[in-house]
């Protein structure tokens, strides 16, 4: 057990709708990371929050947003839903500061499947 | 072009056999960090080990051993008598300076009893 949160663990929606995942970071983590990980992408980076402020962005799309809490949780909404949507989302959390050096520790995953 | 770079997408060993997993990374920066993750069939992501850019020696852990090669860019993973439990996707990952966290696209890892 990592440490990490996540829920729901599985979703299931339909095309055009939105949602939105939640995720607990370890305790003492202040960064949340997330990640979407589906068949033909692999694992992508997401966005990076750090004590309630944005610290780096990938490949989000701009459907999707996330935000950071003052209680450290995050939570990453996204809508219009698509089926290229579906996939694994992963939350991780880490002890980094500025600099993502620290390991990452990953929660269970969020499987969003869209029909 | 990749960051990190697993060209073995798939490996299938005899449980006892030695295997070695490839990666090979991408960076300009002269501190970074280089990681494993290992995705066993449950899906959950685990930590296996972190190495800075300034270390280059090999770490050994019980059945797990880690050669880091900047001259090569290289930081490759070998188990040694590999068993079923080893099972799963591994990834290899490399975290710059610029903050972002970039994953290999795994290697799956087939232990036959």
């Amino acid at each position: 057990d990592s440490g990490v949160t996540q829920t729901p663990k599985h979703l299931i929606t339909a095309t055009g709708q939105r949602v939105t995942l939640r995720c607990s970071p370890r305790s003492g983590d202040l960064s949340v990371y997330w990640y979407q990980q589906s068949l033909d992408q692999g694992l992508q980076f997401l966005i990076q929050y750090y004590n309630g402020e944005e610290r780096a962005k990938g490949n989000i799309l701009e459907r999707f947003s996330a935000q950071q809490f003052p209680d450290l949780h995050s939570e990453l909404n996204l809508s219009s839903l698509e089926l290229g949507d579906s996939a694994l989302y992963f939350c991780a959390s880490s002890s980094s500061g500025w600099n993502s050096y620290n390991e990452q520790f990953f929660g269970p995953g969020t499987r969003l499947t869209v029909l | 072009a990749q960051k990190v770079t697993q060209a073995q997408t798939e490996i299938s060993v005899v449980e006892k056999e030695d295997v070695t997993l490839d990666c090979v990374y991408e960076t300009r920066d002269t501190t970074y960090y280089l990681f494993w993750y290992k995705q066993p069939p449950s899906g959950e992501l685990v930590f296996l080990i972190r190495r800075n850019s300034f270390d280059e020696q090999n770490e050994i852990s019980g059945r797990y051993s880690w050669n880091f090669q900047k001259s090569t860019s290289s930081f490759n993973f070998t188990i040694t008598a590999s068993q079923v439990v080893d099972s799963a996707v591994y990834f290899c990952a490399l975290s710059e300076a610029g903050n972002q966290f970039y994953f290999g696209t795994g290697t799956s890892l087939t232990v036959i009893p």
